[in-house]
């Protein structure tokens, strides 16, 4: 069973800029959210995609967009990069349609913006 | 909105040590509840989940009991190993349709030989 990988596991950008961070989701998974977790802090929800499209979203300005392919993985999009978007990604994946199924997640993607 | 109050840390012990780390939480419905474990430098990894309450959840020595009375959901290992140190996060399920999750700060506990 593959599990959830991301990539890249680093970045280092400037303020302005664009990113892109692509999540691979676990086998059999038709889900994926994505977290923003900042130093020392838990978690936070950004959204998540089901069947290719957003299916809820979290307090994050429209500068954060995403997008889920045919094949259940993932993008996420930052436009005009600001200081404060530099975190832990985290990626997760899971069925949607079996009640209750954890999510489960991937190593993520520490992105630095100088 | 739904959320998560961990209590804070660090939390330093020695091995052997009784562990607590307690977690309340606010929501309305019926939310399920997690324990997730972060090493350093990698993802979150599901240690235990109870869905209803009074469901105990329990993987590798670790226990939680949903407890809808007092809104609690207290992490416990009654013998911590020197590979148990980490952070701790607990998290709730948002039954409105999306099941994403609301996590705490997190606690980072700390076991020495």
């Amino acid at each position: 069973e593959t599990g959830v990988t991301q990539s890249p596991t680093h970045l280092i950008k400037t303020r302005g800029q664009q990113v892109t961070l692509r999540c691979s989701s676990q086998s059999g998974h038709n889900t994926v959210s994505w977290y923003q977790q900042a130093l020392g802090q838990g978690p936070q929800f950004i959204f998540q995609y089901y069947r290719e499209e957003e299916n809820g979203r979290g307090n994050f300005p429209p500068r954060f967009s995403g997008l889920q392919f045919p094949n259940y993985s993932s993008e996420l999009n930052v436009n005009a990069l600001e200081l404060d978007d530099s975190a832990l990604y985290l990626c997760a994946s899971s069925m949607t349609g079996s009640s209750n199924q954890p999510q489960h997640f991937g190593d993520g993607t520490r992105l630095s913006i100088l | 909105g739904n959320s998560v109050t961990q209590m804070e840390g660090p939390v330093t012990l020695s091995e052997e040590a009784f562990l607590t780390i307690n977690c309340t939480y606010t929501a309305t419905g019926y939310p399920s509840l997690f324990w997730y474990v972060q090493y350093p430098g990698e993802g979150l990894q599901l240690l235990l989940k109870a869905t209803k309450a009074d469901d105990k959840g329990s993987n590798k020595g670790f226990e939680a009991t949903y407890r809808k009375e007092t809104t609690s959901f207290h992490l416990e290992k009654g013998s911590v190993q020197v590979s148990d140190s980490a952070v701790y996060f607990c998290a709730l399920s948002d039954q409105g349709g999306s099941e994403k999750l609301v996590f705490g700060k997190g606690t980072k506990l700390t076991v020495n030989p």
